[in-house]
């Protein structure tokens, strides 16, 4: 049973954009939703994170809408940029309680 | 202030090898996992420590074994490798109550 659920798988998008990327989920347990980047060679690194008692958090060109009744949330990237091509995963955990469970990731290309 | 430090960062091994991936952190977090990454899987969880003499199983636990003796080191055993273990390994750690976790650079391990 795949906890998380994310698409699409991959993405290309024009440079200046919007890049959206989704993701939905089954436990109501879950409070904490990270969205990670992660370039080719490297770890994964958080880029923007959400708790379920606001609907949307904007952290410079990254936004994340969140619906709790759907259980569904979303990245949304601004402005894309070629420097923002990589693989993005949604994650979902009881915060301080449960390790995280990922999507399957979004390998997402922004083309000049 | 290294972060989570993975090693090595590659490995050949041929079936029915033995070997240990290393993985260490400098931050005093309690929580670490180890996940692996396979195209197409996203990041899925091996296994988990909340703290030192502490762990237990994620979703894929099935020929890999772990320990936690101190809160820096959480080293991942294959005791016997398979090709269905090629993988590309990742360590992460947050700290206690916290949410961010912080990924190591990864182990790409090939088996023959």
């Amino acid at each position: 049973q795949q906890q998380v659920k994310q698409s699409p798988q991959s993405l290309i998008v024009q440079k200046g954009g919007i890049s959206i990327i989704n993701c939905a989920y089954e436990n109501t347990a879950f409070d904490y939703f990270p969205w990670y980047q992660q370039f080719p060679g490297k770890g994964p690194a958080l880029l923007i994170a959400i708790r379920p008692d606001v609907s949307e958090k904007k952290e410079g060109r990254f936004t994340i809408s969140f619906n709790k009744s759907a259980k569904q949330f979303s990245l949304h990237i601004m402005d894309s940029q070629p420097g923002d091509s990589a693989t993005y995963f949604c994650a979902a955990s009881v915060a301080g309680n449960t390790p995280l469970v990922f999507g399957k990731g979004t390998r997402l290309s922004v083309i000049a | 202030n290294a972060g989570v430090t993975q090693t090595p960062k590659f490995q050949v091994l041929k079936t029915g090898q033995s070997m240990t991936l290393q993985c260490a952190q400098d931050m005093n977090h309690e929580y670490m996992s180890w996940y692996r990454q396979d195209p197409g899987m996203g990041l899925r969880l091996i296994h988990y420590s909340v703290g030192a003499g502490i762990t237990d199983q994620g979703e894929v636990p099935n020929g890999y074994n772990v320990s936690r003796s101190t809160t820096e080191d959480f080293p991942l055993r294959l005791l016997s490798a398979a090709p269905s273990q090629t993988s590309v390994y990742f360590c992460a750690s947050t700290g206690t109550g916290g949410t961010e976790a912080f990924f190591g650079q990864g182990t790409r391990l090939t088996v023959v």
